[in-house]
């Protein structure tokens, strides 16, 4: 299976200011995933990329706020803007291997926003 | 309105005994499940799937039970050691192939010696 690496594995922000989280496969995907886990709940799905298009956004996200790059096959990156304390959360990034299931995780971004 | 449910946050078990992590769902389209496991300051890793045409599968020390007519599956753990003390999530997805998943809030289990 795919082995992503993601960065930074943490950060302290202040608000305002904006993140880039990225992440590389070692090998070629279709589709990544965006992530976010916030203290004591599910993984929720931010939105989908695919490269050579934009990204998919779930209900209550926007690309203002978190956009997101898909240059190649291999990786991705995404912006958390203009950051408040409620941004502070677990990231993580995901990648669906060929076939569609069994996905993968990076090992996730834990961002606080003081 | 959560659609995956794992109603509890916790669990403890003995070494060597059965572990067993529930996991209800609402939506009726969800055809596939998936286990995954987390320890801190790691990303989820996949543990074992099962597609709704099946009542149960089995990898090693893990099976995972299906019951569609109750919308509930389980992942048993059998027998369980120390290195399975993890976050273990129930995940579905709603169509086959490439599709998005829908998480649990996960179930915290801590197996000891």
């Amino acid at each position: 299976s795919a082995v992503i690496s993601q960065k930074p594995s943490r950060d302290i922000c202040q608000r305002g200011t904006s993140l880039t989280i990225q992440c590389q496969v070692d090998s070629q995907v279709t589709m990544m995933f965006w992530y976010r886990q916030q203290p004591g709940q599910s993984l929720t799905l931010i939105a989908t990329a695919n490269q050579g298009s934009e990204a998919t956004y779930e209900s209550g996200f926007v690309i203002d706020k978190f956009p997101i790059s898909r240059p190649n096959l291999t990786f991705s990156t995404l912006t958390v803007s203009n950051m408040s304390p409620e941004d502070s959360s677990i990231y993580l990034c995901s990648a669906a291997p060929q076939g569609g299931y069994g996905y993968t995780f990076g090992s996730g971004t834990r961002l606080t926003v003081v | 309105d959560q659609q995956v449910k794992q109603n509890s946050p916790s669990l403890s078990v003995q070494e060597g005994r059965i572990s067993i992590l529930n996991c209800d769902y609402t939506n009726s389209m969800f055809d596939y499940f998936l286990w995954y496991k987390k320890y801190p300051a790691e990303g989820p890793t996949f543990l074992i799937s099962i597609s709704s045409i099946k009542d149960k599968n089995e990898d090693g020390r893990f099976t995972v039970f299906l019951n569609k007519s109750a919308k509930h599956l389980s992942l048993h753990i059998v027998p369980s050691q120390p290195g399975d003390s993890a976050v273990y999530f129930c995940a579905a997805s709603a169509s086959s192939g490439y599709s998005t998943l829908t998480f649990g809030k996960g179930t915290m289990l801590l197996v000891s010696p």
